[in-house]
């Protein structure tokens, strides 16, 4: 079956780097996620790694992907209290017509100044 | 340029009454999402327009939900007879590719 999981709550201090992970079952997934979304906002695509790469950098983003253990994180460098927000996990499953998003449950980043 | 956009942006209605949700997605995206947000659900797809292709209707919880996409453009959710366990958000997404980009989201309240 198609799930993801990430820990709930995750709280750092101003300057710190934060890691948050993700699991995920679908072996066939071909694209996979991290969205943010702040208190009563949509959600914001902050970035996106193809299954057969294991590693993409973005400024300040680093996302790091363990096909093997389907294991997925994102890391943020120098977290500032903007990053403050739940960041969303989703891997793209089904079929090359059929690309929904299974999104984990969201992990609170809490950045303390 | 302009992003997705969603309207109402709130709408309070009583339990029984049929509601419905509009959509305008990013111009030249050919693919639609609706996906549904819940505090005891979390974040569920709902629906998924491709093109001229027949939609994706494989997370609808009910009957009471249909879509509709006119044009490959404008999508319309429609709930009948609203139920107390309706109450969310009502995300929709479009896409070119793989990148999907979401609206601000209808807040929908059944009392």
């Amino acid at each position: 079956g198609e799930d993801v999981e990430q820990s709930l709550f995750l709280s750092v201090r101003e300057g710190d780097s934060s890691v948050i992970n993700c699991t995920y079952t679908d072996s066939s997934s071909t694209y996979l996620y991290w969205y943010k979304q702040e208190p009563g906002a949509g959600l914001q695509l902050l970035t996106y790694i193809f299954s057969n790469m294991d590693m993409k950098q973005d400024q300040r983003l680093t996302v790091l992907l363990n096909k093997k253990d389907k294991h997925l994180s994102l890391r943020i460098a120098d977290t500032q209290t903007g990053d403050s927000a739940i960041y969303f996990c989703a891997e793209r499953v089904g079929s090359s017509n059929t690309g929904k998003l299974i999104f984990g449950q969201g992990t609170t980043l809490q950045v303390k100044p | 340029g302009a992003g997705v956009s969603q309207s109402p942006s709130n709408k309070v209605t009583e339990k029984g009454k049929d509601v419905e949700l509009r959509c305008d997605p990013i111009s030249g995206h050919t693919a639609l999402y609706w996906y549904r947000q819940s505090l005891g659900q979390g974040l569920e797809f709902l629906i998924y327009f491709q093109g001229n292709s027949a939609p994706d209707k494989s997370g609808l919880p009910s009957d009471r939900f249909s879509a509709e996409r006119t044009g490959g453009s404008v999508s319309t959710l429609t709930i009948q007879r609203t139920q107390q366990e309706d109450s969310a958000v009502y995300l929709c997404a479009s896409s070119i590719r793989y990148e999907q980009y979401f609206g601000p989201g209808t807040r929908l309240t059944v009392t």
